[in-house]
């Protein structure tokens, strides 16, 4: 089956760096995705990788290892405001997205 | 305003009730898509529809119908509403030939009692 796992839950401090992994197994790859979706609102787009190597936005960046079926989104300079679940998708080879349950990153003073 | 507009927002019903919820959108875009989100799991796609004669089933269609009006208009109905399909449900709108980002309304919350 396909599967995409993340870690449940991530603490960190303000300032500080934090790394969220994604490991993948899916039929085909056809581009990874990463949103942040806060408490009751709606995902929105953070970051796409479709090739190997580092994708860097501001205080984001995505990376991607294709042969290793692995991701993770590097957030620098943590802010209170990051606190919020990050989900990674994939895009399969019917290009159907295949979604993690998210990681819940809880920011502390 | 928003370019992907869901109503309602929050709804409150009873088993065996029939629920629609709606989805517009003003981005312009071919595809529309149902998800629904449950606490610990993923983003699950409900049904899909790639342009306004296409209309598919996701991975959790049982229990659920949808109705492309117009390209921009998307809705899912509940037939007959059970606990079970209490959730969070988000519409989102994608444009063709495009890396597949999603872009998502605001989401309907829906407590089915």
């Amino acid at each position: 089956g396909q599967n995409i796992d993340q870690p449940t839950e991530m603490t960190a401090t303000e300032g500080a760096i934090v790394q969220i992994n994604c490991t993948y197994q899916t039929s085909g790859f056809n581009g990874l995705f990463w949103y942040q979706q806060h408490a009751g609102e709606a995902p929105t787009f953070l970051s796409y990788n479709v090739l190997d190597g580092l994708e860097e936005k501001g205080r984001f960046s995505s990376f991607l290892s294709r042969s290793k079926g692995y991701s993770y989104l590097l957030l620098k300079e943590l802010q209170m405001k990051d606190s919020a679940s990050y989900l990674c998708a994939v895009t399969d080879s019917n290009y159907q997205l295949i979604w993690g349950a998210g990681t819940k990153l809880i920011i502390k003073p | 305003d928003a370019d992907v507009t869901q109503t309602p927002r929050n709804r409150i019903t009873k088993t065996g009730k029939r629920i629609m919820l709606e989805c517009s959108q003003t981005k312009g875009h071919d595809r529309m898509y149902w998800y629904r989100q449950d606490p610990g799991l993923g983003l699950r796609l409900i049904y899909y529809s790639f342009d306004v004669k296409d209309i598919n089933k996701g991975e959790i269609s049982d229990g659920y119908s949808v109705s492309r009006q117009a390209q921009a208009k998307f809705s899912l109905s509940l037939e007959s509403a059970i606990p079970n399909q209490t959730a969070l449900y988000f519409c989102a709108t994608s444009g063709a030939g495009d890396t597949g980002e999603l872009f998502f309304g605001e989401g309907s919350r829906l407590t089915v009692l």
